[in-house]
């Protein structure tokens, strides 16, 4: 099993332009996340979803779309990227045991 | 959610026993208590869940008293390796539950 797997790794954008981050899981997890960790701080959550076709907003939701067309994919799409937005994207997957969430190794953005 | 408060840092040393205490004074009937751990670079794992009394495992015991407003993380005779930052989280386990993560405690364990 790969776990969980983020693509890209790296990625660096100019203001403006569009991205996507894709997520792909193999556990058969219904729950998907994504998160964005700026330098020392914790993980705060921009979407989620509970199953294939749902998606739902997270803390910080704006300026993010989310889609999960199949039940092991994920993905967060930028639309016009903006220096804010320079992070660490990590996205995450879970079971029905408790509440063990796992990661994927994490997307570094640097937007310009 | 429940807010959680845990120290900024801690400092330790190999082979010592680490406590890292996290309050949790709103926390709600149907919460429970996860603790995660996190190198850098890396995302966050997974390390114990508790509800109440005492959870141990392989890697870890959660000790919660009785009012459940506090939660400590035992990592018995730590080494190198357990240097990262050690997340709290209350919450409960439905479909719609999401993670909120704090700002954490950097573990630093010296030689």
């Amino acid at each position: 099993n790969a776990g969980v797997t983020q693509t890209p790794k790296f990625r660096v954008l100019k203001t403006g332009q569009s991205m996507t981050l894709l997520c792909a899981q193999d556990m058969n997890h219904e729950y998907m996340y994504w998160y964005r960790q700026d330098p020392g701080m914790g993980l705060r959550l921009i979407h989620y979803s509970v199953g294939e076709g749902t998606t739902a907003k997270g803390e910080v939701p704006d300026g993010y779309n989310v889609s999960r067309l199949k039940k092991q994919n994920f993905l967060l799409g930028l639309e016009s990227a903006a220096p804010s937005q320079t992070s660490v994207y990590f996205c995450a997957s879970r079971g029905d045991r408790y509440n063990e969430q796992f990661f994927g190794p994490g997307t570094r953005l640097t937007v310009l | 959610l429940a807010k959680t408060t845990q120290p900024i840092s801690m400092d330790s040393y190999e082979g010592q026993e680490v406590n890292i205490t996290c309050s949790h004074n709103n926390i709600a009937t149907n919460d429970y208590i996860t603790w995660y751990q996190q190198f850098p670079s890396q995302g966050p794992r997974f390390i114990i869940q508790g509800y109440k009394t005492k959870v141990t495992n392989e890697v870890a015991s959660l000790f919660i008293p009785a009012d459940r407003k506090s939660s400590t993380l035992s990592l018995p005779r730590v080494s190198l390796s357990d240097t990262a930052v050690y997340y709290c989280l209350v919450g409960r386990m439905d479909s719609s539950y999401k993670l909120i993560f704090g700002s954490g405690t950097r573990l630093l364990v010296r030689p």
